[in-house]
Formats: C-alpha cells, structure tokens, sequence
C-alpha cells in the first residue's frame, strides 16, 4: 500500500512557465512532509518542506502547499528553467522515517 | 565535507553471490539510513541507525539483508545470497537530527546492483 503517491510519472513544462507537482497521501498521522529533487546518478536533494500547522511554505522559486483535509500537497516552480529538469519525490515524515513517492520526471522544454 | 561516500558505485555479481554495500556518512551525524530505489516500489526505507543501533529494520525485505554500523563512520548493507530481484539503486543517507528538527537528510550517490 503506498502512502505517499505521485500519480504523474512525468511532466512536461515550457521553460519560464510554472511547473505544478502533485502528491496525495493517505496517512493522517504525517504531519511533516518534503520535497526533493534527484539528477541522473546523484542522490537526492532536499528541497522544500512544510509542516502541517502551515499551508504553504516559499523558498525562491519553489512553493509547497498543503491541503490537509484533502491530504494533497503541490510543489509549484516558477518561473520553470532548464536546470529544473529532474526526478523531483514528494515524502511524508512518521517517527523519524521518511515514506516517499515514486516521483514525477519533470522536463523543462526549451 | 565531502559529503556522504558509498563504494562501490556499481556492482555487477551473479546470482547467489555475497553483495557487500559500504557507506561513509556525513561526519557529526547521528543518523543513517539505507534506501533501494526501483522502478516498480520508488524509493523505500530499508533500516536506519541512530547513534550506531538500528532502531528500525522493518523494510529489510528478507534475511538475506543484514545490515551493521559499527562506528559512527561506517556502515555496510549485505546482501547474501542475492537473487536478481536484488538489482536496484541503493542509496545511504545520513542527518544531524531529527528530520522535522534538522530537515534534512544528505544521500550518496548510490550504488547501482545488477545481480545477473
């Protein structure tokens, strides 16, 4: 059963316009949740996070939102640019474990 | 800091080899966790240690796993035997604290495992 779910497996993007990524979870217990962002063969990077006592949270260019009655949150980027181009996981913190998505390939289109 | 080291950084074995994974992580940190990423399950949780004891292996998906962290500069994850099904992406993280109190976690760049 995944707890967390990217339901887009890619998106495609013009550069300079926003990029909006989605992410469900089913678990009302999480209350701490992040993004991070990979490149080919490199780890993963931490993002942006939000606890659940904010809806939003601004860092530059990359917003995450949360809606906790819905239990989604979105990562918006803008304005979108090349180098946004990667596997970006959506997580939910629980006791000190961090559950993630399976990510969303976002492309960023010249 | 060079950040959090894994060796190797690809690993091709055959079937019913001993696979031995190493990571070196962040110095100072108190944490670390060991990741598989597959195209099927994403990224997922196999064990974390905090302060050199696991505190959870509920991820670990068979007894072939076993996974030490003697010091607090090094852990390895085995794999014996392995099985094809083994081959993933493994990555180490480690944190200073608390994700919700720290943030974040730092990965290496992981380890590629064919087991053919």
């Amino acid at each position: 059963d995944q707890q967390v779910k990217q339901n887009s497996p890619s998106l495609s993007v013009q550069e300079g316009r926003i990029s909006i990524l989605n992410c469900d979870y089913t678990n009302s217990m999480f209350d701490y949740f992040l993004w991070y962002k990979k490149y080919p063969a490199e780890g993963p990077t931490f993002l942006i996070s939000i606890s659940s006592i904010k809806d939003k949270n601004e860092d530059g260019r990359f917003t995450v939102f949360l809606n906790k009655s819905a239990k989604h949150l979105s990562l918006h980027i803008v304005p979108s640019q090349p180098g946004d181009s990667a596997v970006y996981f959506c997580a939910a913190d629980r006791d000190d474990k961090i559950i993630f998505g399976k990510g969303t390939r976002l492309h960023i289109l010249p | 800091d060079a950040g959090v080291i894994q060796s190797p950084r690809h690993e091709v074995t055959e079937m019913g080899q001993e696979v031995t994974l190493r990571c070196k992580p962040i110095s100072g940190h108190d944490y670390l966790f060991w990741y598989r990423q597959t195209m099927m399950r994403g990224l997922e949780l196999l064990i974390y240690f905090n302060n050199n004891v696991p505190i959870d292996d509920s991820g670990m998906p068979e007894d072939r796993f076993s996974a030490k962290m003697p010091n607090a500069s090094f852990s390895n994850l085995k794999i014996q035997p392995s099985e094809p099904r083994d081959s993933a992406v493994y990555f180490c993280a480690s944190s200073l604290a608390r994700t919700r109190v720290e943030g974040e976690q730092f990965f290496g760049p992981g380890t590629r495992l064919t087991v053919l």
